[in-house]
C-alpha cells in the first residue's frame, strides 16, 4: 500500500464547474501538506501549502486538511480551461530532511 | 531569482551508456533535492543535499546512480550503464532553510529515454 493514495482520474468537467480533488494517506506523522500543479512535460508548480489541519484559501483555490481522517482536498472554483493539468498532492514530516511524498496525481481536463 | 534550471531538457541514450544531468538551484537556496517521475506517477524522492553534504539517499538510488553538489552550488546526477528502466523525468528542486515553510521549487526536469 502506498503512503499517499490519489485517484489518477482523468477528471473531465465543463468550464465554470467546481472541482474537488482528494488524497488519503496512511502515516499520521505527516504535518505539512501541499498541492502542486503540473502541466504536460513541465516541472511541478506549488499551488497551496497547509500546515497541520484546517483550511486555506487563495483566490479560486481552497485546500482542506483533515488529519483525523488522514484526508486532504483541493477545491477549484469557477474552473477554467487553463486549469487543465495534473494535480499532485504532496506531504512531508516535521523536521528531518523535508523530502516530499507525492500522490500519483489526478489529471484534470476543463472543457469550454 | 531565475528559478531552478536543469540541463539538458531531453536526453536520448542507448542502453549501457553513461549520462549526466545538471541542476542549478535558486541562488542562495542551500537545500537541493532530486526526484524521479515515471509516466502516470508522482515524483519519487532520490536524494537530498544540504549545502555540499549529501544527507539522504533513497533505496531507489542504486549503485549506478551518483549525485554530487560541489561547493554547495549546482548539482549533477550521473547514471552509469543506463537501463531501459531508467527512462523517466528527473526533477530537481531547491529550498531555503531560512524560509519558514521551506517550500520546494522545482525545475522543468530532464526527460531521459534509454533505448
Amino acid at each position: 500500500q502506498k503512503e499517499v493514495e490519489q485517484d489518477p482520474g482523468p477528471l473531465s468537467v465543463p468550464e465554470g464547474a467546481i472541482v474537488s480533488l482528494n488524497c488519503t494517506y496512511s502515516n499520521s506523522a505527516f504535518q505539512y501538506f501541499m498541492w502542486y500543479r503540473q502541466y504536460s512535460r513541465k516541472g511541478p508548480e506549488l499551488l497551496m501549502y497547509t500546515y497541520s489541519s484546517g483550511n486555506k484559501e487563495d483566490g479560486r483555490f481552497t485546500a482542506q486538511v483533515d488529519k483525523s481522517s488522514k484526508y486532504i482536498s483541493l477545491f477549484i472554483r469557477d474552473s477554467q480551461p487553463s486549469d487543465s493539468a495534473t494535480y499532485l498532492c504532496a506531504m512531508r514530516f516535521s523536521g528531518g530532511y523535508n523530502k516530499l511524498i507525492f500522490g500519483a496525481g489526478t489529471r484534470l481536463a476543463v472543457h469550454p | 531569482d531565475t528559478g531552478v534550471s536543469q540541463n539538458p531538457r531531453h536526453k536520448i541514450t542507448k542502453r549501457g551508456q553513461n549520462v549526466t544531468f545538471r541542476c542549478d538551484p535558486i541562488s542562495e537556496h542551500n537545500r537541493l533535492y532530486w526526484y524521479r517521475q515515471t509516466l502516470g506517477q508522482g515524483p519519487e524522492f532520490l536524494t537530498y543535499f544540504q549545502n555540499e553534504a549529501q544527507l539522504e539517499k533513497s533505496r531507489l538510488l542504486s549503485d549506478r546512480f551518483s549525485a554530487e553538489r560541489p561547493k554547495g552550488s549546482f548539482s549533477t546526477l550521473e547514471i552509469q550503464r543506463t537501463e531501459q528502466g531508467d527512462s523517466a523525468m528527473y526533477l530537481c528542486a531547491s529550498s531555503s532553510w531560512l524560509s519558514k515553510e521551506e517550500t520546494q521549487y522545482f525545475g522543468p526536469g530532464t526527460r531521459l529515454l534509454v533505448l
